[in-house]
């Protein structure tokens, strides 16, 4: 199948800092990449829907100032988590699904593991 | 709304034994629906997938039939090994070009030699 690459895979940063997660798909160009987010023993929840040269679409409740996202190529999708605090620590992992086709299979990154200290 | 309903976990079995992981869904369309799986340290794999009513996804030993009247996929495998610890996560997916995926809680599996 195809593969996307999450990096870093894990990342321990002080409180008040900002941390860019990058998500790219290396074998198939990526319309659309998903920004998930899950909490220990809960489901991924979904963070925000990106589209290639164009903003993001975050989902209710999700803070658009404190989750960057950038879509700048149809391969690399970046997730900047801004001021982060303890709370902000998670794993969080991205999808992607291949342009020009409706399949209904998206392509998971490794996730990262986010500590805020 | 949409959302996914799975049982609870961790659901411990001895090698070769038969797995059940319960998955029910809420949709408001004609969702496909999905199991994926995730390693240890490791992101989502897909599993299997179903993308209308009573077809069956099937791969690696583990099936799951797409059951409208009941609103259920359930994983079955007939000999689980210890390689299939992991956590299993059923989701849907509502048509569109922009499928999000709503993911259940995830059941944790654990099998034991």
């Amino acid at each position: 199948g195809a593969v996307v690459s999450q990096h870093p895979s894990r990342v321990i940063c002080k409180s008040g800092t900002s941390v860019k997660i990058e998500c790219r798909s290396l074998d198939f160009q990526a319309t659309t990449m998903f920004w998930y987010r899950q909490f220990p023993k809960q489901s991924l929840m979904l963070m925000a829907t990106s589209n290639e040269g164009s903003k993001a679409t975050y989902e209710q409740g999700v803070e658009k100032d404190k989750f960057l996202i950038n879509h700048a190529s149809l391969t690399l999708s970046t997730l900047t988590v801004t001021s982060a605090h303890p709370e902000d620590s998670s794993f969080y992992i991205c999808s992607a699904r291949q342009q020009g086709t409706m399949n209904t299979e998206a392509f998971f990154g490794q996730g990262t593991r986010l500590t805020v200290v | 709304g949409n959302s996914v309903t799975q049982m609870e976990g961790p659901v411990t079995l001895s090698e070769e034994a038969f797995l059940t992981i319960n998955c029910t869904y809420t949709a408001t369309g004609y969702p496909s629906l999905f199991w994926y799986v995730q390693y240890p340290g490791e992101g989502l794999q897909l599993l299997l997938k179903a993308t209308k009513a009573d077809d069956k996804g099937s791969n690696k030993g583990f099936e799951a039939t797409y059951r409208k009247e009941t609103t259920s996929f359930h994983l079955e495998k007939g000999s689980v090994q210890v390689s299939d610890s992991a956590v299993y996560f059923c989701a849907l997916s509502i048509g569109g070009a922009t499928n999000k995926l709503i993911f259940g809680t995830g059941t944790l599996l654990a099998v034991q030699p």
